[in-house]
């Protein structure tokens, strides 16, 4: 089975700190993603990169970075959180090529205080 | 950029009956429509999906209908059972590749 897997479930963080969120995958997956979560507003696509080193910017990635340093890794930067980035982090991950399912992990629900 | 409406956005049903969910898109441009459920305190997953050459699909309980005229694409459950209560998401790929645009969400939730 596809396991994503992110670093933390719930994590509270302060106005202006620096922000890490991590995600991995264990099936070799080209593509990972980020998107956000929000009441009323489905999901948005943050950022997503279909290889070590390559990232693609996706609808909301004002406030955000990522980071693919290795193949199974991606990681999402909150260069100074914010309190409107308040929200449910989702990591997914697919195979290469755009018509594959995309795999979620269990979300991380940040809030900035 | 592709745009995509998902009513209702909450939709409560006894159990046995059917439940319909339904998705337009603005990217005529759009061929690949996956559906996703999630899970309370979980990560979305694909439950079925179907590209723009085929017009139904079904895998048991679930079906979902593309009507590529009118650009709009629904999603049908049959026999519904209370593990079926859950937040379908409803999305598009359009015409950039890898990123899918993902309605807002419908609750389901199923009577006993």
């Amino acid at each position: 089975d596809v396991k994503v897997t992110q670093s933390s479930r719930y994590l509270v963080k302060r106005t202006g700190e620096k922000v890490f969120l991590e995600c991995v995958q264990d099936m070799d997956h080209e593509n990972m993603f980020w998107y956000r979560q929000d009441p009323g507003l489905g999901l948005r696509l943050i950022y997503f990169s279909y290889d070590v080193k390559m990232k693609e910017k996706g609808d909301i990635p004002e406030g955000y970075s990522v980071s693919r340093e290795k193949k199974e890794r991606f990681s999402l930067i909150l260069e100074s959180a914010s309190t409107n980035q308040t929200s449910m982090y989702l990591c997914a991950s697919s195979l290469w090529g755009s018509y594959n399912e995309q795999f979620f992990g269990p979300g991380t629900r940040l809030t900035v205080l | 950029g592709e745009n995509v409406e998902q009513h209702p956005s909450t939709l409560s049903v006894q159990e046995g009956d059917s439940a319909v969910i339904k998705c337009t898109y603005s990217d005529s441009a759009s061929n690949y429509f996956p559906w996703y459920k999630q899970e309370l305190g979980k990560g979305p997953q694909l439950i079925i999906d179907i590209r723009s050459n085929v017009g139904e699909k079904k895998d048991q309980r679930i079906a979902v209908t593309l009507n590529k005229t009118a650009k709009h694409f629904s999603l049908h459950i049959t026999e519904t059972q209370p593990e079926d209560s859950a937040v379908y998401f409803c999305a598009s790929l359009g015409g950039s590749n890898y990123k899918l645009t993902f309605g807002k969400g419908t609750l389901l939730t199923v009577n006993p």
